[in-house]
């Protein structure tokens, strides 16, 4: 099955940094890998997401990139604010299959 | 998301005892998910359903069961069977079944077992 490793745990950034969170993941037959953010005790919604069509896709401060040929992934922010800061999942999947998540990374933003 | 809702927000379990998690979803969505949250684990698939009247297991599905007898409607029970059911539980719809349709999350039901 589908394993997504998810770096770093945690990532500290003062404000107007920013940030980036990578994952990796396992089966190349993967073609939808979104992102969650989860601020502290809500539910997880989604951001951004992507498909394996696609290498880059933006939305004004958030972006995602797909490598397939190294199977990665990877979430930007950039001039962080402090209404940032929460835990972001990555997830993969491919068609007929469920979600596989990574661990989560808990982004502090500092003012 | 905002058409997934579960109850209660927070339930509280004498050890030994079963308890059922609502999910309800207004979405006219297909795929029904339940996931299980511990701090550091991520999200963890308990069980899925695609379709009414079917459901798989997923990674972690020992000590839990579910029923899909509605569309709508995709309970999680938690039985005396599960060894550390302290957790939040977290239920997800998706549009189509089948297909790699984004995953919309209810708000959650925190359990304790006392």
């Amino acid at each position: 099955g589908e394993n997504v490793e998810q770096h770093p745990s945690t990532l500290s950034v003062q404000e107007g940094d920013s940030a980036v969170i990578k994952c990796t993941y396992s089966d190349s037959a993967s073609n939808y890998f979104p992102w969650y953010k989860q601020e502290l005790g809500k539910r997880p919604q989604l951001i951004i997401d992507i498909r394996s069509n696609v290498g880059e896709k933006k939305d004004q401060r958030i972006a995602v990139t797909l490598n397939k040929t190294a199977k990665h992934f990877s979430l930007h922010i950039t001039e962080t604010q402090p209404e940032d800061s929460a835990v972001y999942f990555c997830a993969a999947t491919r068609g007929y299959s469920t979600l596989t998540f990574g661990k989560g990374t808990m982004l502090l933003v500092s003012p | 998301d905002g058409g997934i809702t579960q109850s209660p927000k927070y339930l509280f379990r004498k050890e030994g005892q079963n308890v059922t998690l609502s999910c309800e979803q207004n979405l006219n969505h297909d795929a029904m998910y339940w996931y299980r949250q511990d701090p550091g684990q991520g999200l963890r698939l308990i069980y899925y359903s695609q379709i009414v009247n079917d459901f798989q297991k997923g990674d972690i599905a020992e000590g839990y069961s579910v029923s899909r007898e509605k569309k709508e409607s995709f309970p999680l029970t938690v039985t005396s069977a599960q060894k550390n059911p302290t957790a939040f539980y977290l239920c997800a719809s998706s549009g189509r079944a089948g297909n790699t349709d984004t995953q919309y999350f209810g708000p959650g039901t925190r359990l304790t077992v006392l």
